[in-house]
Parts: C-alpha cells; sequence; structure tokens
C-alpha cells in the first residue's frame, strides 16, 4: 500500500501569511492525488484533484503543484476561514490512502 | 439539492450490531460507486468500504474485512453499512461519500457518530 506523509503535522500562522503543506508518498503516483479541507466539526471538502485541479466555487488562492511522489498544497494569503485541517489523498492505486493530516492554527 | 445524509449511528456495546445508512439526492445515485469513510475521535481519515454503481462489486478495509458489509438500493437511493462484531476501535464519526470515477470523493455527507463502548 502507498505511504502519504504530510508536513507539517501542524502550522500557527496569521491572516494573510502565505503556507504551504506537503504530501510525500511511498512510490510514484504521477499526478493522482487530491487535497481536501476539514473545518472543526463539519466533513472534509474536495479541494483540488490531479495535483492541480481546483474544484468548482474554490477561491483562488488555494493552489496545487507537484506530480511523481512530491506535492503541494498552498494558499496565497490566509483568511481566517482557512484555519482547518487539510487532507491529501492518493487515487492511484487501491487501497487510495490519506495522508494523517496538517492542521493550521491561528498564531 | 446535490447531497448525501447519514443516520443510523449510536452507542453500542463491544461485540454489538449497528445499521448505517445514507440517503442521496439530487444527482444519478446509480451512476456512482460510493463509499463509507470513518474518523475516530481527534484522528485522521480512513476509508472502510467501496461498492460499485451496481452493487455487484465491494471492497473492504483490513481493520473491517469480514465484520462490516456494505450494500445499496439504486431505486431508493440509499447505501448502508452493516457492522458487525464492533469493537472500542470503530469509534468514530461514519462518513458517506461519493467516488468521482477517478476514485476520489467528490461529495461528502455531514457524517453519523458511532460509539462502541461498555
Amino acid at each position: 500500500a502507498i505511504q502519504l506523509t504530510q508536513s507539517p503535522s501542524s502550522l500557527s500562522t496569521s491572516v494573510g501569511d502565505r503556507v504551504s503543506i506537503t504530501c510525500q508518498t511511498s512510490q510514484g503516483i504521477n499526478r493522482a492525488l487530491a487535497w481536501y479541507q476539514q473545518r472543526p466539526g463539519k466533513p472534509p471538502r474536495l479541494l483540488i484533484s490531479f495535483a492541480s485541479n481546483l474544484e468548482g466555487g474554490v477561491p483562488s488562492r488555494f493552489s496545487g503543484s507537484g506530480s511523481g511522489t512530491d506535492f503541494t498544497l498552498t494558499i496565497s494569503s490566509l483568511q481566517p476561514e482557512d484555519f482547518a485541517t487539510y487532507y491529501c489523498q492518493q487515487f492511484n492505486s487501491y487501497p487510495y490512502s490519506f495522508g494523517q493530516g496538517t492542521k493550521l492554527e491561528i498564531k | 439539492q446535490v447531497q448525501l445524509v447519514e443516520s443510523g449511528g449510536g452507542l453500542v456495546k463491544p461485540g454489538g450490531s449497528l445499521r448505517l445508512s445514507c440517503a442521496a439526492s439530487g444527482f444519478s445515485f446509480s451512476d456512482y460507486y460510493m463509499s463509507w469513510i470513518r474518523q475516530a475521535p481527534g484522528k485522521g481519515l480512513e476509508w472502510v468500504s467501496y461498492i460499485s454503481s451496481s452493487g455487484g462489486n465491494t471492497y473492504y478495509a483490513d481493520s473491517v474485512k469480514g465484520r462490516f458489509t456494505i450494500s445499496r438500493d439504486n431505486a431508493k437511493n440509499s447505501l448502508n453499512l452493516q457492522m458487525n462484531s464492533l469493537r472500542a476501535e470503530d469509534t468514530a464519526v461514519y462518513y458517506c461519500a461519493r467516488v468521482s470515477q477517478y476514485w476520489y470523493f467528490d461529495l461528502w455527507g455531514r457524517g453519523t457518530p458511532v460509539t462502541v463502548s461498555s
């Protein structure tokens, strides 16, 4: 099974900051990576598919990049509603596993 | 409105059973694979089970294989998860999710909590 490692596990940051979260996979997955946002007490929400394809309704301050084994989710200017936990998920090969999550906290 | 609504969660003793349901609306349910994903308190996301659009193929995480059974009723736009021989480690919020054709999850329900405790 493919392992996904996100870093950092948590990050204290401020409104307006630029933030990057990385997701490393144990084997190459081309661009078969999705990113999800989970606000406290809410279900996950799909943000990005195929490493960089922004889903409809997702603000343009979110972007994704990478291919192979190394991927990045970037938020260009953090807004209050962006303080949440972010998960990556690979869909290249079964079982389609998740990363452990990265929690963005207000500094 | 495109949505998934789970129900059936609750408190159950170890070794007990519970049946979760998910009502889908606003999209052509029978066209999609569906899935259950769970999240233990304070933990990350764990995929539990998939079912094909027809219901003919099912897939399970090793942690639930032989204890959980996923099923669907396309006439009623509903997804189910029968959970038997429940353990404390099955305690989690259980989410119903729609599976895109590429195997990521593009629609999630709000979840239903399951607590396994004596």
